[in-house]
């Protein structure tokens, strides 16, 4: 089944613990990127990767790391979080990067992670 | 300030109605424009979209309109399912590399009541 998965799903974590979440898709999609879904702010976007060793930054991506080593893996790290980083986070991906028609991103069920 | 805007966090709808959700936005170099729908837990799914050279894109029940001149989109669906219960989110982009980026909207909470 394709699909991009996430874990964990869930984390509570106190302030400045370094975490890290996964994302991993099968479908050989170039492009990957993360988002944090905040209320009444959609989702935004924190870094995104057009392949492999090719990372760059998105509307937020303070006080967030992302690799690329891997086309499949899209790992999102958290050195120091801080409570406003208290978010649910999206991982997603898309076939090719830079093809401004179509542009369906397939997106992971979602990490909600809450800083303490 | 956010370039993507659905002004109305929620709608509640009766079944077989018609449900519209709108979607407004600013920067004119947005040329691609798509709808994505999330139910609770899950991550959000694709929808419809619609091109900047078109007014109109139809989907089964979903039918997405562009109005350019007023940098408006609505989201159409009829008729409305209880199944359609959800948040929905527009989102846009441009060309070249900002055809890398989605811009979304707050999100839209559509409750359709039996």
């Amino acid at each position: 089944e394709a699909q991009v998965t996430q874990n964990p799903r869930y984390l509570i974590t106190v302030t400045g613990k370094k975490l890290t979440v996964t994302c991993s898709q099968n479908m050989n999609h170039e492009y990957m990127s993360w988002y944090r879904q905040d209320p009444g702010l959609g989702l935004r976007q924190i870094y995104y990767s057009m392949n492999v060793e090719v990372t760059d930054k998105g509307d937020v991506p303070e006080g967030y790391k992302v690799s690329r080593k891997e086309k499949r893996n899209f790992p999102l790290i958290l050195e120091s979080p801080s409570p406003n980083q208290t978010s649910l986070y999206f991982c997603a991906s898309r076939l090719q990067w830079g093809a401004g028609g179509y542009n369906e991103q397939f997106f992971g069920p979602g990490t909600r992670l809450t800083v303490l | 300030d956010q370039q993507v805007k659905q002004n109305s966090p929620s709608l509640s709808v009766q079944e077989g109605r018609i449900s519209i959700l709108n979607c407004d936005y600013t920067n004119s170099m947005f040329d691609y424009f798509l709808w994505y729908k999330k139910y609770p837990a899950e991550g959000p799914t694709f929808l419809i979209s619609i091109s900047s050279i078109k007014d109109k894109n139809e989907d089964g029940r979903f039918t997405v309109f562009l109005n350019k001149s007023a940098k408006h989109l609505s989201l159409h669906i009829v008729p409305s399912q209880p199944g359609d219960s959800a948040v929905y989110f527009c989102a846009a982009s441009g060309t070249g590399n900002a055809g890398n980026m989605l811009t979304f909207g707050g999100g839209t909470r559509l409750m359709v009541k039996p």
